[in-house]
């Protein structure tokens, strides 16, 4: 059974720091993976979507990467804003169907 | 305007009812779904349709109904056999069976039951 964890749940950060946030996944047949954004209250935004044949993808100051074999996506936010502030949420979607398949977030806050 | 819509953003009811909480989408899209939010869960897939008149159970599915007669709307009817009803409900659409399966959510419907 696919289980997607993320590391760390929870990140404070002063404005202006790189951060890395992680996501590791059990099973290494996935179709994609996505990162999206979830302010307070909201729905989902999409950042990113990564195909499983692609080893990263780039929008922005938001870079995230994928290794298939390691089980393991990272997103990388460059110059952090207080705008940032959001919980980041990885999801893998399955190989054989269009299932996703989420972590449980990382809330990220970034101060002045 | 492209996108997906849900309402209402709040929803209130007293335990024993059924309730239907509606999702439409402009995008075009083969595919939709439902999720449930709970604090310090994961999102949940409770049904999903990849076209019109056909859908599969999620991983939650029991106490739950969909339909999807029209391409556009995806409506879920909680039922008086959901145990737990209370949480935040998110519905998406994608484009189906594509390299770029990208999902877009709606805003959300917060069902509180009492």
């Amino acid at each position: 059974k696919q289980e997607v964890t993320q590391i760390p749940a929870a990140l404070s950060v002063p404005e202006g720091e790189n951060l890395v946030l992680n996501c590791s996944f059990t099973d290494s047949a996935i179709y994609n993976l996505q990162w999206f954004r979830q302010d307070p209250g909201k729905g989902l935004t999409s950042l990113l979507l990564i195909q499983s044949s692609q080893r990263e993808q780039t929008s922005g100051r938001l870079n995230a990467s994928l290794d298939k074999s390691s089980g393991r996506s990272t997103l990388y936010i460059a110059a952090s804003q207080p705008g940032d502030s959001a919980t980041y949420l990885c999801a893998v979607q399955l190989g054989d169907t269009d299932k996703l398949i989420f972590g449980t977030g990382t809330r990220l806050q970034v101060f002045p | 305007d492209g996108g997906i819509t849900q309402s209402p953003k709040y929803l209130f009811r007293k335990e024993g009812q059924n309730v239907t909480l509606s999702c439409e989408q402009n995008l075009n899209h083969d595919a939709m779904y439902w999720y449930r939010q709970d604090p310090g869960q994961g999102l949940r897939l409770i049904y999903y349709s990849q076209i019109v008149n056909d859908f599969q159970k999620g991983d939650i599915a029991e106490g739950y109904s969909v339909s999807r007669e029209k391409k556009e709307s995806f409506p879920l009817t909680v039922t008086s056999a959901q145990k737990n009803p209370t949480a935040f409900y998110l519905c998406a659409s994608s484009k189906g069976r594509t390299d770029s399966d990208e999902q877009y959510f709606g805003p959300g419907t917060r069902l509180t039951v009492t």
